[in-house]
């Protein structure tokens, strides 16, 4: 299996623009998981899926984001309107049937948003 | 509210050195905790996983344990390599729902 994929790897965008990121978990994963590390507040889980279906979008930072998972191998998170204090790392992990398994991440997207 | 805690935030050790990493969380009950690395620039890299019942988990030169009534993980890394220099982060999952808390995080560097 090639892993969790993500697109693109880097994203630079001008405030005010729309940003999509993307997601393919591993084959057979029934979890997924958005995640976003800065510097100041590390990684922070955003929002997470269980059979394409949002289980809790608490970690979701403004209305400004927003995730979908059509089907069960892609997942897209997007912000609109993009801002500077976006700029981060989002990763992307997948997991198995239960919570008790251990996740594997993506490469992760670098966004810069100037 | 779960809080894990890594300390120390930077550790430099000369080659061939035996080694502990600490995490510590605030809520016992956690369903498990996992170790990732983390490499400059990239993704993480799943380490070990143990599950809430288990006390520690080994693979190759690492060793991971876990007590819960303390609030303690630690990572174990014998006999030390430049090829180990990286961020090692520790994870606490709550519930049976997979969701993961961070801690900040552990920088090594391994002096050839």
């Amino acid at each position: 299996d090639a892993g969790v994929i993500q697109s693109p790897r880097h994203e630079v965008t001008e405030m005010g623009q729309e940003v999509t990121l993307r997601c393919k978990p591993i084959s057979g994963h029934d979890y997924l998981f958005w995640y976003r590390q800065t510097m100041m507040r590390g990684l922070e889980l955003l929002i997470y899926f269980n059979n394409n279906v949002p289980i809790d979008d608490s970690g979701m930072p403004e209305d400004r984001f927003s995730a979908k998972m059509p089907n069960a191998s892609f997942s897209t998170l997007k912000i609109q309107p993009s801002e500077p204090r976006d700029s981060a790392v989002y990763f992307c992990a997948s997991s198995s049937w239960t919570g008790e398994d251990e996740q594997f991440f993506g490469p992760g997207t670098r966004l810069t948003v100037l | 509210k779960q809080e894990v805690t890594q300390i120390p935030a930077a550790l430099s050790v000369p080659e061939g050195e035996n080694l502990v990493l600490n995490c510590s969380f605030t809520d016992s009950a956690i369903y498990n905790l996992q170790w990732f690395r983390q490499d400059p620039g990239k993704g993480l890299t799943s380490l070990l996983l143990i599950q809430s019942s288990q006390r520690e988990q080994t693979s190759g030169r690492l060793n991971a344990s876990l007590d819960k009534s303390s609030g303690r993980s630690t990572l174990y890394i014998a006999a030390s390599q430049p090829g180990d220099s990286a961020t090692y982060l520790c994870a606490s999952g709550s519930g049976n729902t997979g969701k993961l808390i961070f801690g900040q995080g552990t920088t090594l560097q391994v002096k050839p």
